[in-house]
């Protein structure tokens, strides 16, 4: 298995702009998640879906943010419009019910909102 | 958000040393804990994992050591190498293994 996908890797816009990272988890996997980390704040769990379903979308700091998984193989994660304090490392994980074998993350998108 | 505390912040220890982090939590719920380790530019990976029923669990160099009653668990890293400079960061999550909860990260640098 190729593992968590994450594109772009590296995204830089300005102030204003729409956003859209996407996540491509494991084969197999029904959670996923979207962390964003920062210096400041370290790992925040954004939300989370559940065989393709939003749980938990309490970390979404505003409505700017908004998330979607319209499969069980892709999900995006969407800013509009973004704003400098937007800037971190965005990193998406999936993991299988019951396996307790941890989450396993992609490589992260870094963001830079200029 | 944040209810694992983790300590130290940051961390430097010579090579063949022994590297320990400190984590502690409140929620009593919680019975899966993992340790993860990240290089720079990489997401975060698993390294290690304990419950709450075994006191210490150990692989290779690398040991988890937990206290019930205290609410706290440990990593520790023996014959720390250089290759071992990462981030490490410690987790906790509850039965239905959603919503896990990780630790500030400690930056660990091992001097040759």
């Amino acid at each position: 298995d190729a593992g968590v996908i994450q594109s772009p890797r590296h995204e830089v816009t300005e102030m204003g702009q729409e956003v859209t990272l996407r996540c491509k988890p494991i084969s197999g996997h029904d959670y996923l998640f979207w962390y964003r980390q920062t210096m400041m704040r370290g790992l925040e769990l954004l939300i989370y879906f559940n065989n393709n379903v939003p749980i938990d979308d309490s970390g979404m700091p505003e409505d700017r943010f908004s998330a979607k998984m319209p499969n069980a193989s892709f999900s995006t994660l969407k800013i509009q419009p973004s704003e400098p304090r937007d800037s971190a490392v965005y990193f998406c994980a999936s993991t299988l019910s019951g396996a307790r074998r941890g989450y396993t993350f992609g490589s992260g998108t870094r963001l830079t909102v200029v | 958000q944040q209810q694992v505390k983790q300590s130290p912040q940051s961390l430097i220890v010579q090579k063949g040393g022994i590297s320990i982090i400190n984590c502690a939590y409140e929620n009593t719920a919680f019975d899966y804990f993992p340790w993860y380790q990240q290089f720079p530019g990489k997401g975060p990976a698993l390294l290690i994992a304990i419950r709450p029923d075994v006191s210490e669990k150990k692989e290779g160099r690398f040991t988890i050591s937990f206290n019930k009653s205290a609410k706290q668990f440990s990593l520790h890293i023996m014959d720390s190498q250089p290759g071992d400079s990462a981030t490490y960061f410690c987790a906790a999550s509850v039965p239905n293994n959603n919503d896990m909860r990780f630790g500030a990260g400690t930056r660990l640098t091992v001097k040759p």
